[in-house]
């Protein structure tokens, strides 16, 4: 069965600073994979979802970008945080043939 | 605008109750998922419903789809702490990489 990681557990960075979170997955391939990000206590909100290498769909404009330069790693950047970036992002994937996603264990990020 | 809502928002029950979770939307889904979500952990599958009218049981935990694949729900039986935490629904439509997430229920289970 499949494996997500997720780095790092947890980041507190200040407003303006760079960010880069990344997922890498283990025991299948060619998987889509996916950026949410969750409000405490809440639903989740797409990012992005990419279905291959360099294929990047982007679901909501705003301060974030993700790249996906190997099969099983996805990464997701920003240039200047703002402090509505703050949240919870799960990493999740999917292998194409079934409408089920699994999901990495996320990344609490904390915008001061 | 694909929506999924969860009812109720917030439950807390005492040790061996019923309950039921609703997940209603007015789109059809190919599709539904169910997950429970610890904090500060990744949301954990524990059902995906395919066919309508489906009904799936995961030991005191019952699943249901409804007939015209807009709506399912969850029903407990005699809850146990364990079982607390954030259920989510999500719903899928076959080859469109897009999942609506419901807005979650937080249940707490009193011993």
């Amino acid at each position: 069965s499949q494996t997500i990681h997720q780095w790092p557990a947890t980041l507190v960075q200040p407003v303006g600073s760079p960010l880069s979170l990344e997922c890498t997955v283990e025991g299948t391939s060619n998987p889509n994979l996916y950026w949410y990000r969750q409000a405490a206590g809440r639903g989740l909100q797409l990012l992005f979802y990419s279905v291959g290498i360099g294929q990047i769909s982007s679901e909501v404009p705003q301060n974030l970008s993700a790249s996906r330069p190997q099969d099983r790693q996805f990464i997701l950047s920003s240039k200047k945080l703002l402090l509505s970036d703050s949240g919870f992002y799960l990493c999740a994937l999917d292998r194409g043939e079934t409408d089920t996603q699994y999901f990495g264990p996320g990344t609490r990020l904390t915008v001061l | 605008t694909q929506l999924l809502e969860q009812s109720p928002q917030f439950l807390s029950i005492q040790e061996g109750e019923n309950l039921t979770v609703y997940c209603n939307s007015s789109s059809v889904f190919s599709s539904l998922q169910w997950y429970r979500q610890e904090p500060g952990e990744g949301p954990v599958l524990l059902v995906t419903v395919v066919t309508g009218g489906e009904v799936k049981k995961l030991k005191r935990l019952t699943f249901q789809f409804g007939d015209a694949r807009k709506d399912s729900s969850l029903h407990i039986t005699a809850a146990q702490p364990g079982d607390t935490g954030l259920y989510l629904c999500a719903g899928a439509n076959g080859g469109t990489y897009k999942y609506i997430f419901g807005t979650g229920t937080r249940l707490k289970v009193l011993a």
